[in-house]
């Protein structure tokens, strides 16, 4: 399977912009990137996720890179309630395998958001 | 909805015990996983399931077992409790397709002693 490397941690103050990046350089082309966060105490819950084309969702805009080997996670507006582990994730498509939809988790990026 | 429900919350266990961690969603999602978290770790993968009567190992099945009888449920058993099964424990489910997000539930956090 394709990996990923996301930055340890990142920190933000609130209201403005965060950018969290994303390197899949072993990326397939039919790896699709799924960005999944996880709030303190719960599960993850899905953020955003696309193919090629930049991607623009109520939570979040998804950046990808024209080689497709990186990809930016943006958050237009931080607020407290971001503060989170955030998941890069690569997932094939039914075409390209049998994946059954199963996400394999790094060890993601934590958000610290500043008041 | 109320999307994946998992019980219980909180559980502590004493060495070579077993229980079952309950899973089901209303959603009518043909996929089911469970997953484990360590401290400071992302989560890996033991079980998943594609349909009612289909199951198969993930990255770490080692210790558990699972069944799944009917399209909402998806219980994780595990038969002889040991300290390296102390971790928190995640139900979640989906569609198939590859444009179909994963709803997890809240959690159960499981003790080993």
């Amino acid at each position: 399977d394709a990996k990923t490397t996301q930055p340890n941690s990142m920190e933000s103050n609130e209201e403005e912009p965060v950018h969290l990046p994303c390197n899949h350089s072993t990326i397939s082309g039919t790896d699709y990137i799924h960005w999944y966060r996880q709030l303190p105490s719960q599960g993850p819950e899905y953020v955003i996720h696309g193919l090629t084309s930049n991607v623009n969702n109520r939570m979040a805009s998804l950046a990808i890179a024209e080689d497709r080997k990186s990809s930016t996670l943006i958050l237009h507006r931080a607020t407290l309630r971001d503060a989170a582990v955030y998941y890069c994730i690569l997932r094939l498509s039914n075409a390209g395998g049998t994946s059954y939809g199963k996400l394999t988790f790094g060890q993601g990026t934590i958000l610290t958001v500043h008041p | 909805n109320a999307g994946v429900t998992q019980t219980p919350k909180f559980r502590i266990l004493k060495i070579g015990q077993s229980m079952t961690l309950q899973c089901t969603q209303d959603m009518n999602h043909n996929y089911m996983y469970w997953y484990r978290q360590d401290p400071g770790m992302g989560l890996k993968l033991i079980y998943y399931s594609v349909g009612a009567g289909i199951t198969d190992k993930g990255e770490v099945p080692n210790g558990y077992n699972v069944s799944r009888s009917t399209t909402e449920d998806f219980p994780l058993r595990l038969e002889l409790a040991a300290p390296s099964q102390t971790s928190v424990y995640f139900c979640a489910s989906r569609l198939p397709g590859v444009n179909t997000e994963a709803f997890f539930g809240q959690g159960t956090r499981l003790t080993v002693v």
